[in-house]
């Protein structure tokens, strides 16, 4: 089945300490994204990856770094900075054709809580 | 940056009724994607609905259906027959065109269905 896996599902970190949240997809998309959901704010992005080697920072990069090696992975290390990253994060990924809705699918999400 | 409103944090419908989930964006542009997605209480976003801006016709998915008024820019998601498994939180979203694929999401509306 193709689809979007996410792993850990809880991951539990300790102040200080970086931690990396797994995506991987098997839809042969192109693009890539993580975002994070806290109560009332909605989806915010943190980076994007259009294409393998290459991404961008979202709206709230601060704190998180990622790569994208292989087009079906895009890990996400939530670094020490990162403030409160007590949070749901959610991985996403689309096509990138002209002209078509590229719609984005998502993973099951992975919850990270800060000791 | 774009940004997509949901002006009702929380909405209930009797089973069976229909409701009506309201979403204003606000742009510049003149092609763009819209999209309704849905998180139920498992946390996995689905896919709901989706509209392209150049279309006039309103899209229907079923009990789903839009009413898109692209001069108003708004773009409100109707739920005929109201189901229990459809209450969860909706998320209105918008796409810039020109394969450009970052997404803005709203902040959400809590849909309870009152058996």
């Amino acid at each position: 089945d193709g689809g979007i896996t996410q792993s850990p599902k809880y991951l539990f970190r300790k102040e200080g300490q970086n931690v990396t949240l797994s995506c991987e997809q098997n839809l042969n998309h192109d693009a890539m994204y993580w975002y994070r959901q806290d109560p009332g704010q909605g989806l915010r992005l943190i980076y994007y990856s259009q294409i393998v080697n290459d991404f961008q920072k979202g709206d709230i990069a601060e704190g998180y770094s990622v790569s994208r090696e292989k087009k079906e992975s895009f890990p996400l290390t939530v670094t020490s900075a990162q403030k409160n990253p007590t949070a749901f994060y959610l991985c996403a990924s689309s096509t990138t054709g002209l002209g078509s809705y590229n719609e984005q699918f998502f993973g099951p999400g992975t919850r990270l809580t800060v000791l | 940056a774009q940004t997509v409103t949901q002006s009702q944090p929380e909405m209930s419908v009797q089973e069976a009724e229909t409701v009506t989930l309201s979403c204003t964006y606000d742009t510049s542009e003149s092609d763009y994607y819209l999209f309704w997605y849905k998180q139920p209480p498992s946390r996995q976003m689905i896919l709901v609905i989706r509209q392209e801006a150049y279309k006039q016709q309103n899209a229907t998915e079923n009990r789903f259906s839009v009413n898109f008024q692209k001069a108003a820019k708004s773009f409100s998601l109707k739920i005929s027959d109201s189901q229990l498994g459809d209450a969860a939180m909706y998320f209105c979203a918008y796409r810039r065109g020109f394969s450009r694929n970052q997404f803005y999401f709203g902040t959400g509306t809590s849909l309870t269905v009152i058996p």
